[in-house]
């Protein structure tokens, strides 16, 4: 198995872009798919990047996610920050042993 | 759009079994793409997959948990269940239900049932 590794938190202003990393302590970043969840307090997480860099339908432009095998991270960007992005985001990846989630990051906006 | 819904006791004693259903709707269970997966959340803390299971009954198990979980599926009710034998208070958390897609992504997920085990 392995661990995603995600900073506890990150913030940012309005307007301003933020990225968030998923670090993959094992095995190739590249090798299998990389998906991303906004979990806002009380709520179900939702799916805001899948595929590495697909946004279902409904997810702003402002949300892209990409994968650096050099770094054997994953990036999700947020652009045009907005206080309703303010919330917790989780990567998550899998492998023949099973799924793993990252240990997700909160987002603040000032 | 599928829906899931989670039911099962809110409380549990220590040592005994938990046991939870989510029922899927606007969706069918037997589709060989999905796989139907349970995934917990701790107070406070981050989201830990449990276990996946499909339609024919092949399931994958977080290998953290398997010795004390199993899941079942009955596609006449479209439903599936989870249990988690010998349950402790570290097992307090949140338990969603989600579908799991042919990109392993969790693409619906059931609002989320909380269950406590008191100390």
């Amino acid at each position: 198995n392995f661990i995603l590794t995600q900073p506890h938190s990150v913030s940012g202003s309005p307007g301003e872009t933020v990225t968030i990393s998923c670090t993959r302590s094992s095995g190739s970043i590249a090798s299998t798919y990389v998906h991303w969840y906004q979990q806002r307090p009380g709520n179900a997480p939702t799916t805001v990047i899948y595929a590495d860099d697909q946004r279902p339908s409904g997810v702003p432009v402002r949300f892209s996610g990409s994968v650096g095998s050099s770094s054997n991270s994953a990036f999700l960007s947020i652009s045009g920050l907005e206080t309703g992005d303010e919330a917790d985001y989780y990567c998550q990846s899998y492998d023949t042993t099973g799924r793993v989630f990252g240990g997700g990051t909160k987002l603040t906006v000032l | 759009q599928v829906q899931l819904q989670e039911s099962g006791p809110g409380l549990v004693k220590p040592s005994q079994t938990l046991s939870l259903t989510c029922v899927v709707s606007a969706g069918s269970i037997d589709s060989d793409n999905n796989y139907w997966s349970w995934i917990r959340q701790l107070p406070g803390k981050g989201l830990e997959w449990i276990g996946s299971i499909q339609y024919s009954g092949t399931t994958h198990y977080n290998p953290s948990l398997k010795s004390r979980v199993s899941m079942s599926v009955d596609t006449s009710k479209n439903r599936f269940s989870l249990r988690v034998s010998s349950v402790t208070a570290a097992d307090t958390a949140t338990y969603y239900c989600a579908r799991d897609n042919s990109f392993v992504n969790f693409d619906f997920w059931g609002h989320g049932t909380l269950v406590t085990v008191p100390s």
